[in-house]
């Protein structure tokens, strides 16, 4: 499968600490995205960083890329409770138009 | 700027009655468009898309079915739900030739 994978499952942080999310992928990739999901909603996109890119930065948001490893990670500095959400990588290979979406890191940010 | 309708919002339907979900986009031409299924607490399984009308793709054998009877209009099908339908049903689109998704409220199907 070219599933990617999201690792911790689950997440609880105190307001203000930094959250990181890591997601791992099977197969080379063109870019890789992540997106956020708030309990019963759909999912809104959050940032994209291409294969040929290591790193970016969005706001509070930092991911990175590391296709020699084919992971990446997400960090969301200074946390605040309307962070709490499920947050997905999404892989596309080659030029298709399709995502595979990993399996979501839910993300608990108490007060 | 563009918008994305999906409805209904929430589906109670019992198995072996058939389904139409219906999603719209507004203020683009020729987007791509998506259907994916979400089980609870888990990832989303891409089930159809579309590159334009009559260009459309099954990703999951399934009793499932899309069709695209307009530029920006898609709908998910199915002739008789079975129980392993239940889920939540997103539609998306994007701009041709981009990468990024854009998705709708979704609709929550519970197959009785």
């Amino acid at each position: 499968s070219q599933q990617g994978e999201e690792d911790p499952q689950a997440l609880s942080i105190q307001e203000g600490e930094n959250a990181t999310m890591n997601c791992s992928y099977k197969t080379s990739i063109n870019n890789l995205q992540w997106y956020r999901q708030n309990s019963g909603r759909g999912l809104v996109h959050l940032i994209l960083i291409r294969s040929n890119e290591r790193e970016k930065h969005s706001g509070r948001l930092r991911v990175t890329l590391d296709t020699s490893k084919k992971s990446s990670s997400l960090l969301i500095t200074a946390s605040r409770a309307a962070d709490t959400a499920s947050y997905f990588c999404a892989t596309v290979f080659g030029t298709a138009s399709k995502l595979t979406f990993g399996t979501g890191t839910r993300l608990q940010v108490m007060l | 700027s563009q918008t994305i309708h999906q409805w209904p919002a929430t589906l109670v339907q019992p198995v072996g009655s058939p389904l139409s979900l219906e999603c719209t986009v507004e203020g683009t031409s020729n987007p791509n468009l998506y259907w994916y299924r979400q089980a609870a607490g888990r990832g989303l399984q891409l089930l159809f898309y579309s590159i334009g009308i009559d260009q459309i793709s099954s990703e999951v054998p399934q009793n499932l079915s899309a069709s695209r009877p307009q530029d920006r209009q898609f709908i998910l099908s199915s002739k008789k739900l079975l129980l392993s339908d239940s889920g939540f049903y997103l539609c998306a689109w994007s701009p041709p030739s981009t990468y990024e998704q854009y998705f709708g409220p979704g609709t929550r199907l519970t197959v009785t």
